[in-house]
């Protein structure tokens, strides 16, 4: 079955500092991959997306993720955070029938 | 990518009454989703909206409880019926337009249920 888990539920980071957030999925197939951002009270917004490629790939607001095949991973980062990222972020995996599996999120504390 | 105008953005209702939850598209979009997001959790999807046809509903939610609407291909409507403080929730809609392209959410729906 297809799946995406987050192991880290909470993180805590210094202003400025560098950032990983894990990710791990379980798919068949080559999987289209999604980061997402949420803050309180709001909707979803779309970090970045990995369809195919380079497995490199460039966000918003300073984001990057790296596709991994052989850990099934992929983990978002940020090489200095900001205090506007404290918000929850979800990754998620898209299905050949269009929907998406998210996995459980991660709560990301930022510290002044 | 497109954008979801949902509404209301949060509402306090009495058990046993209903809420209808109103998505609206700035463009056509070939599939929308609905999700229920519970206190502290991830996503899960309620069902797919088709346009035309009755809604494709996940396992554990029923069109008794949670009935969708899609008259077009632009709008979409999922209403909590019979609601129980367990339906506290926020409720978001989601469009996406192909396999290969991302979705786009809406603000989602605060619900409380007193």
């Amino acid at each position: 079955a297809q799946s995406v888990t987050q192991p880290d539920i909470h993180i805590t980071v210094s202003e400025g500092a560098s950032l990983e957030l894990r990710c791990n999925y379980s798919y068949g197939a080559t999987p289209y991959l999604f980061w997402y951002v949420q803050s309180p009270g709001q909707g979803l917004q779309l970090l970045l997306k990995y369809f195919s490629g380079d497995t490199l790939v460039q966000g918003i607001k300073g984001f990057e993720a790296e596709f991994k095949r052989s850990q099934s991973s992929f983990n978002l980062r940020k090489p200095s955070v900001h205090w506007s990222d404290a918000a929850e972020y979800f990754c998620a995996v898209a299905s050949g029938t269009y929907k998406y599996i998210f996995g459980t999120g991660t709560r990301l504390k930022v510290l002044a | 990518s497109a954008v979801i105008s949902q509404k209301p953005s949060r509402d306090i209702c009495q058990r046993g009454t209903s809420l209808t939850i109103q998505c609206q598209v700035d463009s056509q979009v070939t599939m929308m989703f609905w999700y229920r997001q519970q206190p502290g959790q991830s996503l899960t999807l309620i069902a797919t909206a088709n346009q035309g046809s009755e809604a494709t509903y996940e396992s554990g939610f029923v069109i008794d409880k949670f009935p969708i609407s899609r008259p077009n291909l632009t709008f979409s409507t999922l209403t909590v019926s019979n609601m129980s403080p367990e339906d506290s929730s926020i409720y978001l809609c989601s469009g996406r337009q192909g396999a290969r392209t991302e979705a786009f959410f809406g603000q989602g729906t605060r619900l409380t249920v007193v």
